[in-house]
């Protein structure tokens, strides 16, 4: 079992509906988590952090669930350049609390 | 420089070819990551640096793989006989946090696509 869980997709929406990512890890030991972003040959750069209070930037929601071990992304009025794979990302803690565990991403697609 | 800087950006190797893929990360950055990221996939972690010391290798693959930091700067990862399963793109990241706990701050330079052939 993958160690962070994602939908890969792809998610094919209209300009401006909303759309919801979901992600789930199994190491209850995860201290940290995050949602990257990551355009067609490019790198993968930070969107935001999560937190289990919730956390809001703009037309981006991200929530964690810590009792269920599960994260979400909610992007609201989508854009086309909305249109990139989303990483589900979780830091462990204690020893390799450096590394970042990737999940396999999804892949959004927004259409005129 | 302004980001972190890997070269080259593509590669092309026969099949039991040595390569060495560079990091250049940002300047005064103490922690250095190599990643690599399959088709279709996540990044996976191989390596971390912080300055020269290498302090975790955990992730590298196999012994065909090696990376090196000597002057706590520029990072070489170099994979000996290369196999078509090294076809990945190489990620190098840097941040100018060290030790634990510390997983924020992370850049990720553009990363070089390694195709075996």
């Amino acid at each position: 079992r993958k160690e962070v869980e994602q939908d890969p997709g792809p998610f094919n929406v209209p300009e401006g509906a909303t759309v919801a990512f979901n992600c789930t890890y199994s190491n209850s030991a995860s201290q940290s988590f995050f949602w990257y972003r990551q355009d067609c040959r490019k790198e993968p750069k930070l969107l935001m952090s999560v937190y289990s209070s919730g956390n809001e930037d703009g037309r981006f929601t991200a929530q964690l669930n810590r009792a269920s071990q599960y994260i979400s992304l909610l992007i609201r009025d989508s854009k086309l350049s909305d249109s990139a794979t989303y990483l589900c990302v979780v830091i462990l803690s204690g020893a390799g609390s450096y590394q970042l565990t990737f999940g396999k991403g999804t892949k959004l697609s927004v259409i005129p | 420089g302004a980001g972190v800087s890997q070269s080259p950006r593509y590669k092309v190797a026969k099949r039991g070819q040595d390569v060495a893929l560079r990091c250049d990360p940002i300047s005064g950055h103490v922690s250095l990551f190599w990643y690599q990221q399959a088709l279709g996939q996540g990044p996976e972690f191989l390596t971390y640096f912080q300055n020269e010391a290498q302090l975790d290798k955990s992730g590298l693959p196999s012994d065909r793989f090696f990376a090196e930091r000597p002057e706590g700067s520029v990072s070489t990862l170099k994979i000996q006989r290369t196999q078509q399963e090294d076809s990945a793109v190489y990620l190098c990241a840097s941040s100018h946090y060290g030790g634990q706990g510390q997983g924020y701050g992370y850049t990720f330079g553009s990363g070089t696509r390694l195709t075996v052939v």
